[in-house]
């Protein structure tokens, strides 16, 4: 079955580190996308990537890296840079970025201890 | 994009229609209504989307005022497991962006 695989589901992270969060998707999407969600509050977009190789910034790319080297992955890096990573992350697709039939994963609970 | 507007939280009876209002005076003429429902710590699931007909599908209906400026969703017999936060965005597929823009939804809890 086609889909969107996040990993791991929860993770932990000491103060200071950086960490990596998995995105896989087997839909032949072209368009990919990063989302943080804080308690009782809406989807805010981190970074998004219309096609290999190419990705920009959302809302609140401050602190975050990502990388599209194939079309298949799109990998979020939370950096010690980003002041309150504690949160979930949703990863997202869709055909391109101008169709808004979006298909998420289920998502990565991270938090920061 | 349009921002939209829903009330924060509904309550529905099993087995009854849910209509959850959305607001978006200020959509423009290329823009499109999308619903997404979330439930409790998963990723969102893609509902229905319009323009200017009204829609049906196998999870719901969508109804588009003639002046587009509101919407309605309807889940026609709800149960318990429809309990979800539920999104109305509004899409310009020709804007800078393209990008979904998640408000806070709304919280409908269906009751026994």
């Amino acid at each position: 079955d086609g889909g969107i695989t996040q990993s791991p589901k929860y993770l932990f992270r000491k103060e200071g580190q950086n960490v990596t969060l998995s995105c896989e998707q087997n839909l032949n999407h072209d368009a990919m996308y990063w989302y943080r969600q804080d308690p009782g509050q809406g989807l805010r977009l981190i970074y998004y990537s219309q096609i290999v190789n190419d990705f920009q910034k959302g809302d609140i790319a401050e602190g975050y890296s990502v990388s599209r080297e194939k079309k298949e992955s799109f990998p979020l890096t939370v950096t010690s840079a980003q002041k309150n990573p504690t949160a979930f992350y949703l990863c997202a697709s869709s055909p391109s970025r101008r169709q808004g039939g979006y298909t998420f994963g289920s998502g990565t609970r991270l938090t920061v201890v | 994009d349009a921002k939209t507007t829903q009330p924060t939280s509904m309550d529905c009876a099993e087995g009854r229609a849910a209509n959850l209002p959305c607001n978006h005076s200020t959509i423009s003429g290329n823009e499109y209504v999308y619903w997404y429902r979330q439930i409790h710590s998963q990723g969102p699931q893609y509902i229905i989307h319009g323009l200017k007909n009204n829609e049906t599908n196998e999870m719901a209906s969508l109804i588009i005022t003639e002046d587009r400026k509101s919407s309605t969703l309807i889940l026609p017999h709800a149960t318990l497991r429809d309990t979800a936060v539920y999104y109305c965005i509004a899409l310009n597929y020709g804007g800078s962006q393209g990008n979904l823009i998640f408000g806070k939804g709304t919280k409908l809890s269906v009751k026994p």
